[in-house]
């Protein structure tokens, strides 16, 4: 079974200072990754996938996200942080090669994002 | 990316009553799932809706609970039935999008059964 570990609830850090969100996850076979950001009152919204190939993804708003295989992590990042990038982040993991109902994402608990002047 | 839109976007319900909840893609999409959000939860899956087939129901959802509709490629209906206050959540559609394997989500519908 995959599963999708993101250690830290909330992550405090000042505006302008570089993000780290973290996430592990656990599949079957390779990996397919995903980040979605939940701002209040608001559905999800992809930011970020990884597939294959370079491990350092770029995604929307200026965030970037680093696979690292041997740690089975999928950091979240960004090297200067603003107040409206405060929200709630979602890690996703499934399976590379599946279909159906196989393809069916698991998410982390999330992480609350807070960013301050 | 596909554009979704779930109606509604929030009700307030009284226990024992049901809700059938709409999800709307603007294009034809093969898989459609649905969410549910509990506060200050993650996300559950409750089951795969595919067109012109029974809907697939993940462990602890059942249909007489959650009967789903898929009657084509871009619509969807989730009706929570005989509610009780445990079913307050956030009910969110989501699909595959044409031509990739990314999962896009709807608005969500807030739902707080009384």
């Amino acid at each position: 079974a995959q599963s999708v570990a993101q250690p830290e609830d909330q992550v405090n850090v000042a505006e302008g200072n570089p993000l780290t969100v973290k996430c592990t996850y656990s599949v079957s076979g390779n990996p397919y990754l995903f980040w979605y950001v939940q701002y209040p009152n608001r559905g999800l919204q992809f930011l970020l996938k990884y597939i294959t190939g370079d491990n350092l993804v770029k995604g929307s708003y200026g965030f970037e996200a680093e696979f690292n295989k041997s740690q089975t992590s999928f950091h979240l990042k960004k090297p200067s942080a603003l107040v409206s990038d405060s929200a709630l982040y979602f890690c996703a993991v499934r399976p590379l090669r599946s279909t159906g109902t196989a393809s069916k994402l698991t998410f982390g608990t999330g992480t609350r994002l807070q960013v301050t002047l | 990316s596909a554009v979704i839109s779930q109606k509604p976007s929030r009700d307030i319900c009284q226990r024992g009553t049901s809700l059938t909840i709409q999800c709307q893609v603007d294009s034809q999409v093969t898989m459609m799932f649905w969410y549910r959000q509990q506060p200050g939860q993650s996300l559950t899956l409750i089951a795969t809706a595919n067109q012109g087939s029974e809907a697939t129901y993940e462990s602890g959802f059942v249909i007489d609970k959650f009967p789903i509709s898929r009657p084509n490629l871009t619509f969807s209906t989730l009706t929570v039935s005989n509610m009780s206050p445990e079913d307050s959540s956030i009910y969110l559609c989501s699909v595959v999008g044409p031509s990739t394997d990314t999962q896009y989500f709807g608005p969500g519908t807030r739902l707080t059964v009384l």
